[in-house]
């Protein structure tokens, strides 16, 4: 089955705490994607990454940074937390920049208090 | 930088009435997407639509995009409950969503 796995799906974690969210796709794509999504703002593009260790900022990059060291892998790596980080993260997957079948992660809601 | 404004922004409407989402921006896109969101999960994809003045229908919603594909609009006929939530159009080639329209049908 085509998935993109995300974890943790829940977390509450303290400022300055370095975390990392995973997101796993077994359709290897070569197009990942992280977005948070926060109220009335819609999804914004944290970094996309085009192929294995091409990545590259969306719209909201300050404070995260991602790695692409495998096709499946593309997590995304919160050095030191901050409250305003604090929203609902998806990963996506598609299987090239002009794919037009995009599979979502099912969201990771982070806390940092 | 590529931007998607929707308006509006929130939208509550009694059940059997008609409405109509827009998607605007000053740039041309290729293909543009409209998802639906529920609470806590991920977008779903309705539509994706190519062509300049292309009009596609899926039951009770009928998407068109801009002759000039920089705009595109999301009509919903008779509304009903079960139409309830976020709905999001995007930017296929660089996979930017606008802020999304929620909408709420009240029975």
């Amino acid at each position: 089955e085509a998935q993109v796995t995300q974890n943790p799906r829940y977390l509450i974690t303290v400022t300055g705490k370095k975390l990392t969210v995973t997101c796993s796709q077994n359709m290897n794509h070569e197009y990942m994607s992280w977005y948070r999504q926060d109220p009335g703002l819609g999804l914004r593009q944290i970094y996309y990454s085009m192929n294995v260790e091409v990545t590259d900022k969306g719209d909201v990059p300050e404070g995260y940074k991602v790695s692409r060291k495998e096709k499946r892998n593309f997590p995304l790596i919160l050095e030191s937390p901050s409250p305003n980080q604090t929203s609902l993260y998806f990963c996506a997957s598609r299987k090239s920049v002009s794919g037009n079948t995009i599979y979502f992660g099912e969201g990771s809601w982070l806390t940092v208090v | 930088t590529q931007l998607l404004e929707q308006s509006p922004q929130f939208l509550s409407i009694q059940e059997g009435e008609n409405l109509t989402v827009y998607c605007n921006s000053s740039s041309v896109f290729s293909s543009l997407q409209w998802y639906r969101q529920e609470p806590g999960e991920g977008p779903v994809l309705l539509v994706t639509v190519v062509t300049g003045g292309e009009v596609k229908k899926l039951k009770r919603l009928t998407f068109q995009f801009g002759d000039a594909r920089k705009d595109s609009s999301l009509h919903i006929t008779a509304a009903q409950p079960g139409d309830t939530g976020l709905y999001l159009c995007a930017g296929v080639h660089k996979l930017i969503f606008g802020q999304g329209t929620e909408l709420s049908v009240k029975p």
